[in-house]
């Protein structure tokens, strides 16, 4: 059953400690996205990865971090750097290249900072 | 740099209504137009997309779109809800000349439907 896995669904982090997100893909896609959503402000790019072992800042990198080194992983840590880190986080992936691909979304992980 | 605007944050409505949510977005180049909807609990998905070609795209459960270049605007419609309807929906644009293929969303729509 192809599609994309986030783990876990909940995390609850403390203050000060750093958390990194799953998610993988069994879709053979190159392109793969976080996005971090907020009520009422859409889904806004945090990192993305057209190719293995490269990845780019997406509008709101502050805070994050991401890796690459495999095609069907891409995981987000969130660090004690970022302001307001409770959030729900999506994690995405396409076939990539040149436009004309949709993108495919996890089920979400819905972080909380205690 | 793109931005997607939808003018409605919340909308009800009674089942059999027609809905249509507006979206404009500010890129003047070529772009990608998606509308993606989440129902609760449930993860984003697709319900339609344009590309290129006829302005009128249709999507699955009896939505379409129409893409407006002149206005920039790619709004969503649905002659007749159902209670099943009811969930926030996403106009997203991707920039072809953009590396990375990336989507801006807009700020999301909530739709409750009433039985």
């Amino acid at each position: 059953d192809g599609g994309i896995t986030q783990s876990p669904k909940y995390l609850f982090r403390k203050e000060g400690q750093n958390v990194t997100l799953s998610c993988e893909q069994n879709l053979n896609h190159d392109a793969m996205y976080w996005y971090r959503q907020d009520p009422g402000q859409g889904l806004r790019l945090i990192y993305y990865s057209q190719i293995v072992n490269d990845f780019q800042k997406g509008d709101i990198a502050e805070g994050y971090s991401v890796s690459r080194e495999k095609k069907e992983s891409f995981p987000l840590t969130v660090t004690s750097a970022q302001k307001n880190p409770t959030a729900f986080y999506l994690c995405a992936s396409s076939i990539g290249g040149g436009g004309h691909a949709e993108a495919f979304f996890g089920q979400g992980t819905r972080l909380t900072v205690v | 740099a793109q931005s997607v605007s939808q003018h409605n944050h919340h909308v009800i409505l009674s089942e059999a209504a027609s809905l249509e949510l507006g979206c404009n977005y500010s890129y003047g180049g070529t772009v990608n137009l998606f509308w993606y909807v989440q129902y609760p609990g449930q993860h984003l998905q697709l319900l339609l997309k344009y590309f290129s070609g006829d302005p009128l795209v249709k999507g699955i459960k009896g939505f379409e779109a129409e893409f407006i270049k002149s206005k920039f605007s790619f709004n969503l419609r649905k002659p007749s809800v159902q209670w099943s309807d009811t969930a926030e929906y996403f106009c997203a644009v991707s920039n072809l000349k953009a590396a990375g293929n990336k989507l801006t969303f807009g700020g999301g729509t909530r739709v409750l439907v009433k039985p």
